[in-house]
């Protein structure tokens, strides 16, 4: 059971450079999103997708990009990297938008900004 | 969405029930009652989620009360690779983003 994986799991940037996070999943979830997760504080919603060819901005949009061109890939884009984006992201999915939908998270991948 | 109130630890022996509790005093009659856990450095997992009714799976139960303003997380056994942050959220239907908001949770250990 894959479910949702992450790539890469580290990852170390210098600023102003740009990079991909990859996201995918095999369980045909229409609904995938984006969190960070910064030291002692909770998720935050980066953007979001309710299904392909679909995408939304969250709650922290800035500096950060998405598409969904399938069902299965929702890859998060760093368009020009800088410190305040050193976090832990985090993928998730679940079958449809709606809140009776558990959402199932990848694993994270750290980011680093130096 | 609703707020959530949780104790911000808990020890509990290996091998007896861990009762964690949520208080969500304000929470709407469409609102799911979700917990989370997270394992140092790893992803949120998903454990369990209700409107009314008690529910139980393969993990733990969840105990509602009646007027659905607190809840309780129970792990029946729990053990060493139970130790986490739980994390209690309420959650509406959403026509755009399924937003969870992660509190501060309960840091719960297990004892050997």
């Amino acid at each position: 059971n894959a479910g949702v994986t992450q790539t890469p799991k580290f990852q170390v940037l210098k600023t102003g450079q740009s990079m991909t996070l990859q996201c995918a999943q095999d369980m045909n979830h229409e609904y995938m999103s984006w969190y960070r997760q910064d030291p002692g504080m909770g998720l935050r919603l980066i953007h979001y997708s309710v299904g392909a060819g679909i995408t939304d901005q969250g709650e922290v949009p800035n500096g950060y990009n998405v598409s969904r061109s399938t069902t299965e890939d929702f890859p998060l884009r760093l368009l020009s990297a800088a410190p305040s984006q050193t976090s832990v992201y985090f993928c998730a999915s679940s079958r449809t938008v709606h809140s009776n939908q558990p959402q199932h998270f990848g694993d994270g991948t750290r980011l680093s900004i130096l | 969405d609703a707020k959530t109130t949780q104790p911000p630890s808990m020890d509990c022996a290996e091998g007896r029930a861990a009762n964690l509790p949520c208080n969500h005093s304000t929470i709407s009659g469409n609102e799911y009652v979700y917990w989370y856990r997270q394992i140092h450095s790893q992803g949120p997992q998903y454990i369990i989620h209700g409107l009314k009714n008690n529910e139980t799976n393969e993990m733990a139960s969840l105990i509602i009360t009646e007027d659905r303003k607190s809840s309780t997380l129970i792990l029946p056994h729990a053990t060493l690779r139970d130790t986490a942050v739980y994390y209690c959220i309420v959650t509406a239907p959403q026509t755009g983003a399924n937003n969870l908001f992660f509190g501060t949770g309960t840091r719960l250990t297990v004892i050997p």
